[in-house]
């Protein structure tokens, strides 16, 4: 499985554009890149995911180097309630097999 | 409103004991899974089960044990033979379906916190 390599953590301001680097350079032709998001003692919630294309909804944007070696999450008005670990992943390049692997994530603290 | 429902969501056991730990989902995904979260660290993956009567073992199987009898319902066992079961409990469940892009996200539960006492 192709791993992914997240700074441990970062701190940005509130109200300012928030972006969450990621390394996955080990990435197959098609994984999906997904980013999910965990805030204390919930579960993960899921943000975003693409393959090769930038991708946008409501939460975040995903951008995807050409190479898909690397991409960024950015969160472009950051609150506080955005303070949570925020996962990158890479998804298992077997067609039946679901899992994903979690590692320990990028510490997002959105300060006032 | 679907979703995955873990229960309960503090549990407490004495050292020695078998507890089974509940997970309902009503999204019709055929997929689940558990997963453990101890303090500072990421998850990782006990067991999982792609269709019913039918599970894998994941990462940390030892000392747990689960069942798939019903799509909707993934409850895991923490055996006596867990030797550190004290951890934060994930349920997890995905879709199958294949070809688009957007069924292939985990939905979680909010998670049961297991203390042995």
């Amino acid at each position: 499985d192709a791993k992914t390599t997240q700074p441990t953590s970062m701190d940005c301001a509130e109200g300012r554009a928030a972006n969450l680097p990621c390394n996955h350079s080990t990435i197959s032709g098609n994984e999906y890149v997904y980013w999910y998001r965990q805030i204390h003692s919930q579960g993960p919630q899921y943000i975003i995911h693409g393959l090769k294309n930038n991708e946008t909804n409501e939460m975040a944007s995903l951008i995807i180097t050409e190479d898909r070696k690397s991409s960024t999450l950015i969160l472009p008005h950051a609150t506080l309630r955005d303070t949570a670990v925020y996962y990158c992943i890479v998804r298992p390049n077997r067609s039946n097999d679901y899992k994903l692997s979690f590692g320990a994530g990028t510490t997002v603290t959105v300060r006032a | 409103d679907g979703g995955i429902t873990q229960s309960p969501k503090y549990l407490f056991r004495k050292e020695g004991q078998n507890v089974t730990l509940s997970c309902e989902q009503n999204l019709n995904h055929d997929a689940m899974y558990w997963y453990r979260q101890d303090p500072g660290q990421g998850l990782r993956l006990i067991y999982y089960s792609q269709i019913v009567n039918d599970f894998q073992k994941g990462d940390i199987a030892e000392g747990y044990s689960v069942s798939r009898e019903k799509k909707e319902s993934f409850p895991l066992t923490v055996t006596s033979a867990q030797k550190n079961p004290t951890a934060f409990y994930l349920c997890a469940s995905t879709s199958r379906r294949t070809g688009t892009l957007t069924n292939y996200g985990y939905t979680f539960g909010s998670g049961t916190r297991l203390t042995v006492v």
